[in-house]
């Protein structure tokens, strides 16, 4: 049973309009992570929440907002899409900090901008 | 602040043949370290963890190895299959952060 869900797995978009990806959880983890990541290329940490505590990372740009409601939910949120923005973005989660923190990862989101 | 490298970027092997894939980290001072799979287009599926007390984990036909001294884990993957055909991505969470650092990733290519 998937315990991090993704929706949709692939978005079309278009230049400029606002694009908001989805995330749920079932496993009640305080932690949930965004990530983008181009072809071939690492996976890129946006932002976190470490419950509503929200984290930003330096480099991630202003066109990037991320919403987090419930224990079970977050979003991305893009604001004016760029060609530059098209990647695969990832959502995962994780337990509180500690050795035994393991991650958890979504299907992803294929975003494509037209 | 943490760096992961992953040697080779690609590789491409008959079927049958054992693998030994690199990871590298800059801070040796890490929580864990986890090994992912991903195939074309997909999301990341976790194929072993290993905490930073621990030097080895195994999972069937994958056993990876951690070296924390020297910054190191390799990922064996004995007897390959096509079905095996992925990139594998290495991830360290270390220092004060439980966030997971990412390396490129070993795009693994195993033709029958």
């Amino acid at each position: 049973d998937a315990m991090v869900i993704q929706n949709p797995r692939y978005q079309v978009t278009q230049f400029g309009k606002p694009v908001t990806l989805s995330c749920s959880q079932t496993l009640n983890h305080n932690v949930m992570y965004w990530y983008q990541q181009k072809s071939s290329q690492a996976p890129k940490l946006l932002f976190h929440y470490y419950d509503k505590d929200f984290n930003n990372e330096a480099d991630t740009p202003d066109n990037f907002q991320s919403r987090r409601p419930n224990t079970s939910f977050c979003f991305l949120d893009i604001r004016s899409p760029g060609l530059g923005d098209a990647a695969m973005y990832l959502c995962a989660t994780s337990t509180p900090r500690g050795i035994n923190t393991e991650a958890f990862f979504g299907q992803g989101t294929r975003l494509t901008v037209v | 602040k943490q760096e992961v490298t992953q040697i080779p970027a690609a590789l491409s092997v008959p079927e049958g043949e054992n693998l030994v894939l690199n990871c590298s980290f800059t801070d040796s001072a890490i929580y864990n370290l986890q090994w992912f799979r991903q195939d074309p287009g997909k999301g990341l599926t976790s194929l072993l963890l290993i905490q930073s007390s621990q030097r080895e984990q195994t999972s069937g036909r994958l056993n990876a190895s951690l070296d924390k001294s020297s910054g190191r884990s390799t990922l064996y993957i004995a007897a390959s299959q096509p079905g095996d055909s992925a990139t594998y991505l290495c991830a360290v969470s270390s220092g004060g952060s439980y966030i997971p650092t990412f390396g490129r990733g070993t795009s693994l290519i195993v033709h029958p």
